[in-house]
């Protein structure tokens, strides 16, 4: 099975400041048909998840630009450019090129400083 | 507009079965794989299983294999998930998700496994 390593586990941030998420897979996502399916997930406080990247950097609608994903092979990034309040909760990332089965990161908490 | 409504969830003693349900609806139910997610309490997500859009194929995790079964009628625009020989380690709230890509989630649905 895919192992997806993120880091890290909390991240505190003061609201405008910038955050960085790393999530490293225990091998490559490229998939033979030439797509990364490495997804990120967000789950606010009391919420449903919620998908807010795809295939490593496309954005889903109504995701604010501040949100932007990037990395290749093993290694990928979250990143928020100015924080708000509304970006707290937990993000996951996780990987639909190796299945079965589908593995998520542990999360990381991100809160307001 | 997209929607996963889940049903079903309850509180079980160890060794039953309970019955999950998704009702779907916005999109061609038929045409999308589907999924099951779970999140035990205060934990991170885990995939359970997932199935192809005509139910040809079905895939499970493996603590799961043997004690859960998922099926989907689209006539009826639903997903189903039979548990059976529930463990206590089976309690979560499980979620529909829709696609390879996940990229619609239900509500959840609580699953207590408990004497």
């Amino acid at each position: 099975d895919v192992v997806m390593t993120q880091s890290p586990l909390s991240l505190p941030v003061t609201l405008g400041q910038p955050a960085s998420l790393s999530c490293r897979s225990s091998q490559s996502l490229v998939h033979s048909d030439g797509n990364t399916y490495l997804n990120w997930i967000q789950q606010r406080p009391g919420q449903s998840p919620r998908r807010l990247i795809y295939k490593v950097s496309n954005r889903d609608s109504g995701v604010p630009d501040r949100f932007s994903g990037s990395g290749s092979g093993t290694d990928f990034t979250l990143k928020i450019s100015r924080v708000e309040a509304e970006d707290v909760g937990v993000y996951y990332c996780m990987q639909g090129t190796h299945w079965p089965p589908h593995t998520f990161g542990q999360g990381t908490k991100l809160e307001i400083k | 507009e997209v929607q996963l409504v889940e049903s079903g969830g309850g509180l079980v003693q160890p060794g039953g079965s309970l019955r999950l349900s998704c009702a779907a609806s916005g999109f061609t139910f038929s045409s999308y794989w589907m999924h099951w997610v779970r999140q035990a309490p205060g934990k991170g997500l885990e995939w359970v299983a997932k199935i192809k859009q005509d139910g040809s194929e079905k895939y499970y995790v493996d603590s799961v294999k043997g004690r859960f079964t998922i099926s989907r009628d689209n006539a009826k625009n639903s997903l189903s998930l039979q548990m059976n020989s529930l463990r206590a380690e089976d309690t979560a709230v499980y979620y529909c998700a829709r696609n390879w890509a996940f990229d619609y989630w239900g509500q959840g649905a609580l699953v207590t496994v408990s004497s």
